[in-house]
């Protein structure tokens, strides 16, 4: 069975900080994983996905994330938060067939 | 990249009437569409997987003569909200997939925010 975990519902961090977003997955299989961003009233947009190959995937807007098997897990991470990254983040696995999303992290960006 | 859109972006109806919300890949086909439902500051909720030319599959839960999911094409799929009550105000949300299974990721709609007075 898949499942995703993501720890802390809020994160806030200034102006030009470092975002980190958590997600820690459980997956039977090799997983496929995925990060997607949701502004308000609006669908989800993919930020990137891992699927096989580099651990280290580079996404839009200065994301990236690092798939760590050991850990199970696909943080979310940018050097420096800028105000229009504040958003609802959703970290999902997949199995080839069904999608299986975490609860989501609200970002918020201190001026 | 692929596209796909929802109609209507928002939409107010009285208790018990009917709404339909379409959900169209423009710039690919898609057999299977996926709809789901999202509550106030909560994940999605997937509510019925979206098969072309058959019956949609149902999660557990979801009243499947209250939303009624039509697939007739390879690029449309709709969401019809019947006898709708208040209850039923939410963001609905559907996606589709380019490539079937593997690492195909999800592609979004932009919403239906439905509010029933």
């Amino acid at each position: 069975a898949q499942s995703v975990t993501q720890l802390g519902s809020h994160v806030s961090v200034s102006e030009g900080a470092l975002v980190l977003l958590r997600c820690n997955y459980s997956s039977s299989v090799p997983p496929y994983l995925f990060w997607y961003v949701q502004y308000p009233n609006q669908g989800l947009q993919l930020l990137l996905k891992y699927t096989t190959g580099a651990t280290l995937v580079k996404g839009i807007n200065g994301f990236e994330a690092e798939f760590k098997k050991s850990e199970t897990s696909f943080h979310l991470t940018k050097p420096s938060a800028h105000m229009s990254d504040a958003a609802e983040y959703f970290c999902a696995v997949s199995d080839g067939n069904q999608f299986y999303f975490g609860t989501g992290t609200s970002l918020t960006v201190i001026p | 990249g692929a596209v796909v859109s929802q109609h209507p972006s928002r939409v107010i109806c009285k208790s018990g009437t009917s709404v339909k919300i379409e959900c169209r890949s423009l710039d690919f086909q898609a057999t299977t569409m996926f709809w789901y439902r999202q509550f106030p500051k909560q994940s999605l909720m997937l509510m019925a997987t979206s098969n072309e030319g058959s019956k949609a599959t149902y999660e557990q839960g979801v009243e499947k003569d209250k939303f009624l999911i039509n697939h007739a094409s390879l690029t449309l799929s709709t969401l019809t909200v019947t006898s709708a009550h208040p209850e039923d105000s939410s963001f609905y949300i559907c996606s589709a997939r380019r490539l079937a299974g593997g690492s195909g990721e999800l592609f979004f709609g932009e919403g239906s925010r439905l509010t029933v007075l």
